[in-house]
Parts: C-alpha cells; sequence; structure tokens
C-alpha cells in the first residue's frame, strides 16, 4: 500500500523560471495538503484541497503560487517565476475523510526539495 | 487563532533513558486532535503518535507516550528507552475537528533531540 507519492524529489529552478511539484495522495484519500517548511523551521500551511476543490487557500502566497488536485491525477503545486525565497521543501500530505482510525490523521510524502538559484 | 509552542529548541539524552520534549497550544475550540510528528536527517515527516481530545486516556505507541493535560492545553511527548534511530526533529501539531469535515495542522518550531550512545 503504497504512501504519499511525490516528484520530483529535487529540483533546481533558476530566477524567473517555473517550478511544478506533483503529490498523489494515499489510495483511498481524498483530502490532499500541501505545506512549506523554510530551512531551520517548522511547517506551514499553504492549501488543502479535494478532488477539482479548493477547500482552504489562506497559507497560499497571492501572487506566483497555485495548486490544482483533477479529478483525474495527481495535485500539482505550481509556482510561477520562481524567486530564491522560494527554496524550501514543499510537504504534501493526505488524509481520508470519514472513517476508521486514520479518521483526520494527515500522511505526508517525502517532500520536494526546491532549488532556486 | 490557534497556536503551538514548543519550548525547547534543542535536548539531548542518553541512549536508553528516558526523554519528555514539552508542547503546550492555544485553542478557543473543544474538539481537536493532536500528534507528534518525527523528521529524523532524512527530512521525512513521520507520524509518531496522535491524541483525540475528547478522550481522556493518554496515547501510547510502543516506547512513545504522551502526557495530554486538557486544561492546562498541554501535551508532552515521552520516549522511554531512547535509541540512536530517535534522533530526528520532533514537532508538535495540533488540528481542529469540525466534524464532518477537517482543518489543516497547525505546528510548533520543533525540538531537535540527539540521543548520545
Amino acid at each position: 500500500n503504497a504512501g504519499v507519492m511525490q516528484n520530483p524529489r529535487h529540483l533546481v529552478r533558476r530566477r524567473g523560471q517555473e517550478a511544478r511539484l506533483r503529490c498523489s495522495p494515499m489510495k483511498g484519500h481524498s483530502h490532499v495538503y500541501w505545506y512549506r517548511q523554510l530551512p531551520e523551521e517548522g511547517l506551514k500551511f499553504m492549501v488543502y484541497l479535494q478532488k477539482e476543490n479548493i477547500i482552504d487557500e489562506s497559507g497560499m502566497p497571492k501572487e506566483r503560487f497555485s495548486a490544482e488536485f483533477p479529478k483525474e491525477g495527481p495535485s500539482i503545486l505550481r509556482i510561477q517565476q520562481v524567486v530564491r525565497g522560494d527554496s524550501a521543501a514543499y510537504f504534501c500530505a493526505s488524509s481520508a475523510a470519514r472513517q476508521g482510525k486514520s479518521r483526520n490523521t494527515i500522511y505526508f510524502g517525502e517532500g520536494s526539495w526546491l532549488t532556486v538559484v | 487563532a490557534q497556536t503551538v509552542t514548543q519550548s525547547q529548541p534543542e535536548m539531548s539524552v542518553q541512549e536508553a533513558e528516558t526523554v519528555t520534549l514539552s508542547c503546550t497550544y492555544d485553542t478557543s475550540e473543544n474538539n481537536y486532535y493532536l500528534f507528534w510528528y518525527k523528521q529524523p536527517p532524512s527530512r521525512q515527516m513521520i507520524l509518531v503518535i496522535r491524541q483525540e481530545a475528547y478522550k481522556q486516556q493518554n496515547a501510547t505507541e510502543n516506547r512513545f507516550s504522551v502526557n495530554f493535560q486538557k486544561a492546562a492545553k498541554s501535551f508532552s511527548l515521552k520516549i522511554s528507552d531512547s535509541q540512536l534511530g530517535d534522533t530526528a526533529m520532533y514537532f508538535c501539531a495540533f488540528m481542529i475537528d469540525y466534524g464532518g469535515s477537517q482543518g489543516n495542522l497547525i505546528f510548533g518550531k520543533g525540538t531537535k533531540l540527539s540521543v548520545k550512545p
């Protein structure tokens, strides 16, 4: 039973380029979260999505950042015109909606490390 | 707004001994979940233990246990028989339970635990 899958694990982009990070949730999970971790800091919430819906994007920067979770395929976190300050680890997480022991428990992927040069 | 505070930036413990990591939180909500996550040098986020606020009994997972004091809004993690593999950053996290839906995780800044041989 595969966990949360993220790719790429490491991504290097020049300033001004676009970065796309992908996340496939655990099987049976319909909730996806994106978090950002800056060096030496904890994780900060960015966005919470369900299939085809953005539920909470209160942690997303207003410009250059967007996220989607289409009906088919992985969730995508897209960062346009990257700047050095976007260098961070981006973690995707997923959870099951309602029933069972794992309800309301969020499981994380291994993270995608973005370096902007 | 909800906040999570971890007052110990770094701690160390001798192998086989017991260590307690502190966490306090602030919320006006009554229904919520509390978590401890471990982030080893590999940077993966690993769920250690989970506690539902409505349960008075403290959660335990093998060598890991919590001391949940709801009135004091305290949620400490005790690691017994510490092992070298326990060396990691430990993050305390909080999530509101909205019943049919769920909130997002709010993290503390973390405690860096070093287990010494």
